[in-house]
């Protein structure tokens, strides 16, 4: 079984759009993270939630909008989608909140995301 | 602020060779370190993580770093490369403005037969 799973794997979309990207974890944890890794590989934190709450939110623009509707869901909702929104976005999670006992993050396998 | 700097972008070694790579980092406070490794068009993948204790880490797949706090380093090393090392690594640090990792920009990892 897959511990954090994302869909879809790939999404092509034309400017202005709006889409969303779904994760679901399974392995019981109570927090939740969403990554942005640009074209250079560089890692970012945008999100993240803990028990259903937004614990992080970093600087990301408001057409981003992520959703828990429990703890084992976290998806994220893209609004007017711009070229620069390419990327490829991971979903995470971990037992605790970050920072907190050093514990490690459980990523999921990442949705490809090209806006043309 | 936190912050993870990785020397080295780009990494080849020769199978059966050393492999070292560098990360060092900047805290405020006494940090949780980590190396993760990502395969091509994969997630990442945690292959090892300091948080107290034992400065000499153990990791997966024969990896190892050392915590050396005078040097503000966690330098991931493998005494042999595999092909199958292959990938980028990712050294990160738990200290962000509310806790979260802060990675490096990565650094790949070639291995020639």
């Amino acid at each position: 079984d897959t511990a954090v799973s994302q869909t879809p794997k790939y999404l092509v979309t034309q400017m202005g759009n709006d889409k969303s990207i779904k994760c679901e974890q399974n392995l019981g944890h109570d927090t939740m993270y969403w990554y942005k890794q640009d074209s250079k590989k560089f890692l970012k934190i945008m999100f993240s939630y803990n028990n259903k709450e937004l614990i992080i939110n970093e600087t990301v623009p408001n057409r981003f909008s992520p959703k828990s509707p429990d703890k084992a869901h976290l998806n994220l909702h893209i609004n007017s989608l711009e070229l620069g929104d390419s990327a490829v976005y991971f979903c995470a999670s971990s037992q605790n909140p970050p920072g907190l006992a050093g514990d490690e993050q459980y990523f999921g396998p990442g949705t490809r995301l090209t806006v043309t | 602020a936190q912050s993870v700097t990785q020397l080295g972008s780009h990494v080849s070694v020769s199978e059966g060779a050393l492999v070292l790579l560098r990360c060092n980092y900047s805290s405020s406070v006494p940090p949780y370190l980590f190396w993760y490794v990502q395969y091509p068009n994969q997630g990442l993948q945690l292959l090892l993580k300091y948080t107290t204790g034992a400065t000499l880490v153990k990791g997966i797949n024969g990896f190892e770093a050392e915590f050396k706090k005078s040097e503000t380093s966690f330098h991931l090393t493998k005494p042999s490369a595999h092909m199958s090392d292959a990938a980028e690594y990712f050294c990160a640090v738990s200290g962000g403005s509310q806790g979260n990792l802060i990675f490096g920009k990565g650094t790949k990892l070639s291995v020639k037969p």
